[in-house]
């Protein structure tokens, strides 16, 4: 069974701070994506990698990067996080004709 | 970026009822998914509609794909409170990015 592993499913970060959100999935798959998810507004595609080192900005990907040095590990960052940003981050994996599989979510608070 | 309307945004029902949630998409669409995300949960795959016209089934959920590949439906048969979460389609153009549905929230009385 596909496992994707968010490192935390809470942080409290204030405002200004550099924060990283890791993800490791272990079915080797090619794919990897970051959502947040917020009321009423579904799941909303910031970034995603097609492979290592490439990555193609989503949707709403302002205020982010990623970094994927390693297939199996894809990391988003917050350079400066504001108020703004405080959402569920779901990380999600994918390969070949395989659907997303998605991790249990971070809840990011940001004060 | 590519857009996919859901509807309706929530939906409350008694024990028993049916449901339909529905997706619609201004372009053609390559496939579309349908997830489920329990409250508290992560999205969770469901099923895969390909063909143009395509009707699947499991169990009392059957799902189907618009003829001109720019709409799809869920349809729930006879509520349980199992069934209560939201429901999201996604929706891919070309590649890989897929593009979700706003979600369709379940909430079933018994």
């Amino acid at each position: 069974d596909v496992k994707v592993t968010q490192s935390s499913r809470y942080l409290v970060k204030r405002t200004g701070e550099k924060v990283f959100l890791e993800c490791v999935q272990d079915m080797d798959h090619e794919n990897m994506f970051w959502y947040r998810q917020d009321p009423g507004l579904g799941l909303r595609l910031i970034y995603f990698s097609y492979d290592v080192k490439m990555k193609e900005k989503g949707d709403i990907p302002e205020g982010y990067s990623v970094s994927r040095e390693k297939k199996e590990r894809f990391s988003l960052i917050l350079e400066s996080a504001s108020t703004n940003q405080t959402s569920m981050y779901l990380c999600a994996s994918q390969g070949g004709n395989s659907p997303l599989h998605f991790g249990n979510g971070t809840r990011l608070t940001v004060t | 970026g590519q857009q996919v309307m859901q509807i309706p945004q929530y939906q409350h029902v008694q024990e028993g009822e049916d449901f339909t949630t529905y997706c619609n998409s201004s372009t053609t669409l390559s496939n579309i998914q349908w997830y489920k995300q329990r409250p508290g949960g992560h999205p969770v795959f469901l099923i895969q509609l390909v063909k143009s016209g395509e009707v699947k089934k499991q169990k009392r959920l059957t799902f189907q794909f618009g003829e001109a590949k720019k709409n799809s439906s869920l349809h729930i048969t006879a509520t349980q409170t199992t069934d209560v979460g939201t429901y999201f389609c996604a929706a891919t153009y070309n590649f890989n990015k897929f593009y979700f549905g706003s979600g369709t929230k379940l909430n079933v009385k018994p």
